[in-house]
Formats: structure tokens, C-alpha cells, sequence
């Protein structure tokens, strides 16, 4: 079984970084592949990026200039840090792991919202 | 970058009734490579079909997905109460479509 779990501040002011972490708990850590997608309120799912075990990360072009992420294998846990951010990234935050070859996401967190604002 | 249509934008549907939804993508994507999710109001999204048309565990068989090359459908062959909510598609773990609600007619 596979949980997963977002922590981060909910509250971020404008131009400043969005820092969040994603804990996992897994028996398969390095068989999977971790991403992060974001939901603004009322909308749908938009992909931020994803890393693999060995570190190799790919992002969503739209993105490309301001995210990073990257991941632990010590701690079981991956990281998302999006820079200057604005209140169009207020969003509800999910990490969610699956299958590399499919690069299906089985598993999801419960997502967490952060509010851009001064 | 692969850009994914989904359509209808809203189902409107009865229990019991059959639903069809379509993912539309700007290029091919191999048939490996595409996914449906369904979500729920102020919950996670839960995979559904990997692979194009592999039903994830636990997945129901009234859910099942086809298509190829730029076309693909989720069918769910008698909707139950319970599978009235947005249903997503997304390719090679990246972008996802605009989503489709399935909503009581």
C-alpha cells in the first residue's frame, strides 16, 4: 500500500516561492515515478511535473521557468518549489506516484490548497 | 506538446444508462501511454484505466477504455449512482484534458 501526504504552508505572498513536500510511505519507493499536478478552485487538473528515482525531473513547459522539483530517496520523500508566484497559482496542490513504464498515477494524495496572497 | 480535447464537457445521464467519453489528442500517443481518471467534489482522482484500456485494481468492469493513435473513450456501460463526477484523461503522465462531468439528467 501506498499513502501519500502534502505539507507545506497554505498561505504564500505574491513574488515569493511555493515551497511544498510530499511524504510517502511506500515499500516500492524506487519502483515508481512521483509528480505533482495543481487544480485551481472550480477548475481542472493541470500537470506541474514529475520525478524519477534517480532524480531525473520533466515539467510542464507553462512552468518550465519557475518550478523544480526534486525527491529524497532517504526520507521517502519529493519536493516541489514553484518561484514568483502570483494568485494564479492559488490551486489545490496534489503529489500523486505510479507505474513508470505506464506512467499511470495509481496513488494520490489528499491535496492540499494554497492561497496566493498579501 | 500534446494537447488532449475531451468531449461532451457535461454528460447528462440517467442510472443505468450508458456513458461515452472522448479524448481527443493534437498527436499520437501509444496506446500505453493514456489514462482516464475519475474525481470526485473535494477529493483526490482516482485511476481508472491505464494503458489506454487496462482497468486499475478494484476498478469495476462497467468501466473500460478503447482507442488508438489520437482516439480514444472511456465507456462506463450502466452509470450506478455513484459514478456521477468529472472524469479526466491524460497522456504519458503529463497533460491532462479539460475534463468531462457526468451529471444526473
Amino acid at each position: 500500500q501506498v499513502q501519500l501526504q502534502v505539507s507545506g504552508p497554505g498561505l504564500v505572498k505574491p513574488s515569493e516561492t511555493l515551497s511544498l513536500t510530499c511524504n510517502v510511505s511506500s515499500d516500492s519507493f524506487s519502483n515508481y515515478f512521483w509528480s505533482w499536478i495543481r487544480q485551481p478552485p472550480g477548475r481542472g487538473l493541470e500537470w506541474i511535473g514529475y520525478v524519477f528515482y534517480s532524480g531525473s525531473a520533466n515539467y510542464n513547459p507553462s512552468l518550465k521557468t519557475r518550478v523544480g522539483i526534486s525527491i529524497d530517496t532517504s526520507t521517502q520523500q519529493f519536493f516541489l518549489k514553484l518561484k514568483s508566484v502570483t494568485a494564479a497559482d492559488t490551486a489545490v496542490y496534489f503529489c500523486a506516484g505510479g507505474n513508470s513504464w505506464y506512467t499511470s498515477l495509481n496513488y494520490w494524495g489528499q491535496g492540499a490548497l494554497v492561497t496566493v496572497s498579501s | 506538446e500534446v494537447v488532449l480535447a475531451q468531449s461532451p464537457a457535461t454528460l447528462s445521464l440517467s442510472p443505468g444508462e450508458r456513458a461515452t467519453l472522448s479524448c481527443r489528442a493534437s498527436q499520437t500517443i501509444d496506446n500505453n501511454y493514456l489514462a482516464w481518471y475519475q474525481q470526485k467534489f473535494g477529493q483526490a482522482p482516482r485511476l481508472l484505466i491505464y494503458g489506454t484500456s487496462i482497468r486499475a485494481t478494484g476498478i469495476p468492469e462497467r468501466f473500460s477504455g478503447s482507442g488508438s493513435g489520437t482516439d480514444f473513450t472511456l465507456t462506463i456501460s450502466r452509470l450506478e449512482p455513484e459514478d456521477f463526477a468529472l472524469y479526466y484523461c491524460q497522456q504519458y503522465g503529463m497533460s491532462f484534458g479539460q475534463g468531462t462531468k457526468v451529471e444526473t439528467k
